[in-house]
């Protein structure tokens, strides 16, 4: 059975603090990995991983996907309150290509 | 670019009657859209997915009769949710799939049946 786990599930850190979110996932027919923030409405599109090794990069956000050990991590550096927000990885996988939700971890920022 | 709309954003209706969501891709075409919903506090649940032109794919355990989904268009998709009740009262989101694979999401559908 596909399963994504998000970890830790939930986050308080002060403003500037720095960040790492997990993402491990079991899937079949991997194609890429997304990572999206949701804050009260629906979820916004960050990063969409395919390929190991090689970082995406957007403003202080990043993210990373390891194909060998199934996982994914985003980093936020110099967090800010704007930042606070619950954010989903999502494996795209199978011949439907649906995207396989996880909790997501709920990150607060403090100022 | 890759702007998904939906409307109404937020509908309240009484119980029994019929409510049409209709989801559009702005600035591409999409030949597969998703339907969600999610409740307070829980995880994105799929609904079905809707390739254009074809009858829409249902998750188990969601009713296609209560859930009907036409994608008549490469820019549009629409969930009518058939005799609401109070159950089906949720926050529905849907996601129309871009050439590069990427899902993006529509704001979503505050459903409140009465």
């Amino acid at each position: 059975e596909d399963k994504v786990v998000q970890s830790p599930l939930s986050l308080v850190v002060h403003e500037g603090d720095t960040v790492t979110l997990n993402c491990s996932y079991e899937v079949t027919n991997f194609r890429s990995l997304l990572w999206y923030k949701q804050e009260k409405k629906a979820p916004t599109f960050l990063f969409m991983l395919t390929s190991s090794g090689i970082e995406k990069k957007s403003g202080r956000l990043s993210s990373i996907l390891d194909k060998k050990e199934l996982f994914s991590i985003l980093n936020i550096t110099a967090t800010q309150t704007g930042d606070s927000a619950i954010y989903l990885c999502a494996p795209n996988a199978g011949n439907n290509r649906k995207l396989i939700w996880g909790l997501g971890t709920s990150l607060a920022v403090n100022p | 670019g890759a702007v998904v709309s939906q409307h109404p954003s937020w509908v309240i209706c009484k119980s029994g009657t019929s409510v049409k969501i209709e989801c559009r891709s702005l600035d591409f075409q999409a030949t597969t859209m998703f339907w969600y919903r999610q409740f307070p506090k829980q995880s994105l649940m799929l609904m079905a997915t809707s390739n254009e032109g074809s009858k829409a794919t249902y998750e188990q355990g969601v009713e296609k009769d209560k859930f009907l989904i036409n994608h008549a268009s490469l820019t549009l998709s629409t969930l009518t949710v058939t005799s609401a009740h109070p159950e089906d009262s949720s926050f529905y989101i849907c996601s129309a799939r871009a050439l590069t694979d990427t899902q993006y999401f529509g704001p979503g559908t505050r459903l409140t049946v009465l």
